[in-house]
């Protein structure tokens, strides 16, 4: 169980705008710590996909956006591509006694 | 450009120890946090701990006080992560990721290791 929760997977045709969101608590997201998003194509590391809940790291394409909203935050992506198939996953700090770092469980996201 | 080269995939007896280095090149080692990260097959990911190499104190996930040590040698800009009392769900790929604004823990990562799949099996 993982403390932040995000769909376990989402789908969408080329060219579609999907979302994912992630919800955590008052613990994590809702004491204003960022959220971050990373990408992760099957058999390879994460990739630092959005941070600071809206930034994108250089090189990353603006169809990704990220936002942020009480203990919420959502990823976005336009035009969907092929190469977007890929595991997504949220992040953010936790002030709990459970951890410091904590990660949602991870979205599938399928291309049509 | 930063680059995190991780050891080799290694398969351990359960109750013995395993320990992953990660060395880092193309950057800063000592002023930027190191966390590990583990992801075990099918899995999500999840946090184990981390340390900033000039300040030489790690801190860990609750789940895994007691069970792992990390470390970080300046001097080859290397970190490492031990895990002992392995057991058969310790089998995952360990991943170092490197924290991206200097002097901070709590702070996204900006650079990842290849990861190193250790198996646990009798």
């Amino acid at each position: 169980q993982s403390v932040l929760t995000q769909p376990p997977s989402v789908s969408g045709a080329p060219g579609q705008r999907v979302t994912i969101s992630c919800t955590g608590s008052s613990s994590n997201i809702g004491a204003g710590y960022d959220v971050h998003w990373y990408q992760q194509l099957p058999g390879t590391a994460p990739k630092l996909l959005i941070y600071g809940n809206s930034n994108r790291p250089s090189g990353v394409p603006d169809r990704f956006s990220g936002s942020k909203s009480g203990t919420s935050a959502s990823l976005a992506i336009t035009g969907l591509q092929a190469e977007d198939e890929a595991d997504y996953y949220c992040q953010s700090y936790d002030s709990s006694l459970s951890g410091h770092w904590v990660f949602g469980g991870g979205t599938k996201l399928t291309v049509l | 450009q930063v680059q995190l080269v991780q050891s080799g995939a290694e398969v351990k007896k359960p109750g013995s120890s395993v320990k992953v280095s990660c060395k880092a090149s193309g950057g800063t080692f000592s002023s930027y946090a190191i966390s590990w990260v583990r992801q075990a097959p099918g899995q999500g990911l999840e946090w184990m701990g981390g340390i900033i190499p000039i300040f030489g104190t790690a801190n860990y996930a609750q789940k895994f006080q007691g069970r792992v040590t990390i470390t970080a040698d300046e001097s080859t800009s290397t970190a490492y992560m031990e895990l002992s009392s392995l057991r058969s769900e310790d089998t995952a790929v360990y991943y170092c990721a490197r924290g991206s604004r200097i002097l901070a823990t709590v702070t996204d990562f900006d650079y990842w290791g290849q990861g190193t799949l250790v198996t646990v099996s009798s």
